[in-house]
């Protein structure tokens, strides 16, 4: 099982909509949860960070945290064209994962469609 | 946030060769960390380069190969030695982060990273 896992893409969306990416976690432990947008040629962006259960919104951008049952999600409101991107969820902590390092998942690719 | 520069941007090199990477960052941080995304993948985490002691490599990843320094709080290297192909790759550096002043939330931002074509 590998040990931060998002939901296969491409994902596409159109415009004005709902996009919403998912990831699970394997390290119960795990203790702060990250979203990067990544743009083609270019390096991970963070955008979205969240620490404890529950809703954290950071204006289109929504995070979800449920650690009860190990996952993770971003909620993108009225998507645009601009957020077609590879999106990241990424995690630090836990048992298996000392020292403040970045496991990753595999990535989503988001395309919104105008 | 911290601002992140890399150096070279990008470079294409022959095989058995080496290349040295260079990542500043403008204020002083306790942890970097050394990624590598391979084409069409994720990143990985080749080591956490610590200021006044050694790097700690992850599984797969070796000094020898991958030689690290850290001689301040706001500079590093990574070195690509002995060049195949198969280290095509992007080079990112991170630094950790905690946004909240005496928090312990920490986070993680990137350099633009090093994008390596060995031929």
């Amino acid at each position: 099982q590998k040990e931060v896992e998002q939901n296969s893409g491409p994902l596409s969306v159109p415009e004005g909509a709902i996009a919403s990416l998912n990831c699970t976690y394997s390290d119960r432990g795990s203790q702060s949860f990250f979203w990067y947008r990544q743009y083609s040629g270019k390096s991970p962006e963070l955008i979205m960070s969240i620490y404890s259960n529950g809703d954290k919104e950071d204006g289109r951008f929504t995070a979800q945290l449920n650690k009860a049952s190990q996952y993770v999600s971003l909620l993108i409101r009225d998507s645009q064209p601009s957020d077609s991107a590879t999106y990241l969820c990424a995690v630090i902590g836990g048992i298996y994962n000392q020292g403040g390092k970045l496991i990753f998942g595999q990535g989503t690719e988001l395309s919104v469609k105008p | 946030s911290a601002v992140i520069s890399q150096k070279p941007s990008r470079d294409i090199c022959q095989r058995g060769t080496s290349l040295t990477i260079q990542c500043q960052v403008d204020s002083q941080v306790t942890m970097m960390f050394w990624y590598r995304q391979q084409p069409g993948q994720s990143l990985t985490l080749i080591a956490t380069a610590n200021q006044g002691s050694e790097a700690t490599y992850e599984s797969g990843f070796v000094i020898d190969k991958f030689p690290i320094s850290r001689p301040n709080l706001t500079f590093s290297t990574l070195t690509v030695s002995n060049m195949s192909p198969e280290d095509s790759s992007i080079y990112l550096c991170s630094v950790e982060d905690f946004p909240l002043a005496g928090g312990f939330q920490e986070t993680q931002y990137f350099g633009p990273g090093t994008r390596l074509l060995v031929l």
